[in-house]
């Protein structure tokens, strides 16, 4: 199958922190990754798409320096925020793209950040 | 860019009943639809997809339907169970490497026993 795993499941942290989030493909080799912001039942919000060895792409109204992505490998990717404030808290899901399996995009678990 | 409409943004219906979830899509190049299940507190998990050179896929109780033309798909679930409660989002994209998945709103589905 295709597994993606993300750490910590939950986090708790006070403001003006920094909080990083690691999203990785366990079983299988992901050139492309997508971080994505979930409100209380709302749908995804593209946050920013991350390859391998370059930089990431941040969607429109995201900001890069708030939002940090770094994809050093093919199975990891990590997404720190900086300087964390209440109004960041949310649930932040990754997914990895399978080639083998036609681009379909596999989702980890998710991590719910709370800053106090 | 694509826009993708989902309706209804909740359903319920009894337990062995049928239920039905229908989105709308911009893009006449889109063509990968993808369903996700997400249960509370957990990431989207896919269940089922379609790609435009069908017209419809079935897998055991779950099935999507394709109208490129319309530009419309739905996901049926028949002889629903209490287990199959949980959000529902649909999404499309055109299917290349590295392409966005654009999502619908997402449906809330209540089975009752």
């Amino acid at each position: 199958g295709a597994v993606v795993s993300q750490h910590p499941s939950r986090v708790i942290c006070k403001s003006g922190t920094s909080v990083k989030i690691e999203c990785r493909s366990l079983d299988f080799q992901a050139t492309t990754m997508f971080w994505y912001r979930q409100f209380p039942k709302k749908s995804l919000m593209l946050m920013a798409t991350s390859n391998e060895g370059s930089k990431a792409t941040y969607e429109q109204g995201v900001e890069k320096d708030k939002f940090l992505i770094n994809h050093a490998s093919l199975t990891l990717s990590t997404l720190t925020v900086t300087s964390a404030h209440p109004e960041d808290s949310s649930f932040y899901i990754c997914s990895a793209e399978v080639q083998k399996f036609y681009n379909e995009q596999f989702f980890g678990p998710g991590t719910r950040l709370t800053v106090l | 860019g694509e826009n993708v409409e989902q309706h209804p943004s909740t359903l319920s219906v009894q337990e062995g009943d049928s239920a039905v979830i229908k989105c709308t899509y911009s893009d006449s190049a889109s063509n990968y639809f993808p369903w996700y299940k997400q249960e509370l507190g957990k990431g989207p998990q896919l269940i089922i997809d379609i790609r435009s050179n069908v017209g419809e896929k079935k897998d055991q109780r779950i099935a999507v339907t394709l109208n490129k033309t319309a530009k419309h798909f739905s996901l049926h679930i028949t002889e629903t169970q209490p287990e199959d409660s949980a959000v529902y989002f649909c999404a499309a994209r055109r299917n290349n490497a590295g392409n966005m998945l654009t999502f619908g709103g997402g449906t809330r589905l209540m089975v009752k026993p």
